[in-house]
């Protein structure tokens, strides 16, 4: 079974300003990657697959890069609709996914 | 307009059973495979099980190998876990997903589109 890790567990960001996420596999997915915003009581909503793809509908501040084992998730200046728990997943070997960060307002 | 309705929920005793259902609508149901997602109280994300668009194929994380089967029926553009054996580990919030790309299987594809869940409570 593939592990995903994820740092940091929090990360507080003010508004406007640049927040960086990451995950980390324990082998190579490729890029076979995606990232996942979650809202309180709400369901996952894809944000980025394929490491670097942007799912439709989903802003370009929302950016995404890696391959193999290292992997990021930049959102380039936050809103206050970004505040929310943030998931990778990898689906290169059947479907993992990571313990989350949550982004909170500093 | 893709919907995905998760429904069968609900207070089930350890070692009970249930059985869930994920009604969909606004794509092409038998092109998709299909998983289950889970998510216990205040934790993470758990993939559960997923199945081919024909139903031909199966798959299941060994949390619940032998105890969960995942069916669907495309006439009905519905799919099922039928969930037997129940632990209390197994109360979560309980998610239906489809695959971003039709005829996943060999190629793996995240999911693009999930329900609004179903929350099963394993207790006594």
């Amino acid at each position: 079974e593939i592990v995903m890790t994820q740092s940091p567990a929090t990360l507080s960001v003010s508004p406007g300003e640049r927040a960086t996420l990451s995950c980390r596999a324990s082998q190579s997915v490729s890029s076979n990657l995606a990232w996942y915003q979650q809202k309180p009581g709400q369901a996952p909503r894809l944000l980025i697959y394929g490491a670097s793809t942007r799912a439709t509908g989903i802003p370009a501040r929302f950016s995404g890069s890696g391959s193999g084992t290292e992997f990021t998730l930049t959102i380039s200046s936050l809103q206050s609709e970004d505040f929310a728990v943030y998931y990778c997943q990898q689906y290169n070997n059947w479907h993992t996914f990571g313990p989350g960060t949550k982004v909170d307002i500093k | 307009e893709v919907q995905l309705l998760e429904s069968g929920g609900g207070l089930v005793q350890p070692g009970g059973s249930l059985r869930l259902s994920c009604a969909a609508s606004g794509f092409t149901f038998s092109s998709y495979a299909m998983s289950w997602v889970r998510q216990a109280p205040g934790k993470g994300l758990e993939w559960v099980s997923a199945i081919s668009g024909s139903g031909g194929s199966t798959y299941y994380a060994d949390s619940v190998k032998g105890r969960f089967t995942i069916s669907r029926d495309n006439s009905k553009n519905t799919l099922y876990l039928q969930m037997n054996s129940l632990r209390a580990e197994d109360t979560a919030v309980y998610y239906c997903a489809k695959d971003e790309r039709p005829l996943g299987w060999i190629q793996l594809y995240p999911f693009d589109y999930w329900g609004q869940g179903t929350l099963v409570t394993v207790s006594s």
